[in-house]
């Protein structure tokens, strides 16, 4: 079955850390662009980050950019995002989304997501 | 940054035709994609590339993009596709999502 599986949410203090896991099954991993989306509580979708397919290039939204790191591997069908110095504002349900197999990240959209794990900052 | 625009919420009478739109400066010259998210569900593509739908999609579901304006169209709107959704492009390498829109059908 063609899935992402996403792992490793949870509650965190202001100024934490946490790693983010997506186990991806039933593709081509290593064919694809990868990306992390997120949703905040009652709110819209916010774009992440993205992973090239060899890794060789990462972009980060403005808002996380310093404090998170998305990386890959493609022997073990994974996609990870290392998230540090989390701030309130970062509470959401993070999803792992397939992005295009092309060479450039703008050819196509979002076509396979995961079902999704929360993250929440809070003392 | 740029950014996408559309309105918060759309009504329509089950069998007519729902019209969502997003706006962004000259956004006919990128790709709009469309999302479909149920309360509870994550996301699903229903319109890639402005106008390609995928092949799990029904044919209700039809996608424009021209001027400073991209269009989901539901033809014969079904209460289940009550929904919000979310256009996306992307700004370079950096994707941008609009707020969205709840659709409401009723």
């Amino acid at each position: 079955e063609v899935q992402l599986l996403e792992s490793g949410g949870g509650l965190v203090q202001p100024g934490g850390s946490l790693r983010l896991s997506c186990a991806a099954s039933g593709f081509t991993f290593r064919s694809h662009w990868m990306n992390w989306v997120r949703q905040g509580p009652g709110k819209g979708l916010e774009w992440v980050a993205s992973i090239k397919q060899d890794g060789s290039e990462t972009y980060y939204a403005d808002s996380v950019k310093g404090r998170f790191t998305i990386s890959r591997d493609n022997a073990e069908n994974s996609l990870i995002l290392q998230m540090n110095s989390l701030r309130g504002d970062d509470t959401a349900i993070f999803y792992c989304a397939r992005g295009t197999r092309g060479f450039l990240i703008a050819t196509d959209g979002f076509d396979l997501w995961g079902q999704g794990t929360l993250v929440t900052v809070s003392s | 940054s740029y950014e996408l625009t559309q309105p918060s919420s759309v009504s329509v009478s089950p069998g007519q035709t729902a019209s969502i739109t997003c706006s962004g400066d000259k956004v006919e010259d990128k790709y709009v994609y469309w999302y479909q998210q149920k309360p509870g569900q994550s996301p699903v593509l229903v319109i890639y590339q402005d106008t390609k739908r995928p092949s799990a999609i029904p044919e209700r579901f039809s996608g424009s993009n021209s001027g400073n304006t991209a269009t989901l169209t539901i033809s014969g709107a079904q209460p289940t596709d009550e929904a919000d959704f979310f256009c996306q492009a992307w700004d370079s390498e950096n994707g941008v999502f609009g707020g969205g829109t709840k659709l409401t059908v009723l």
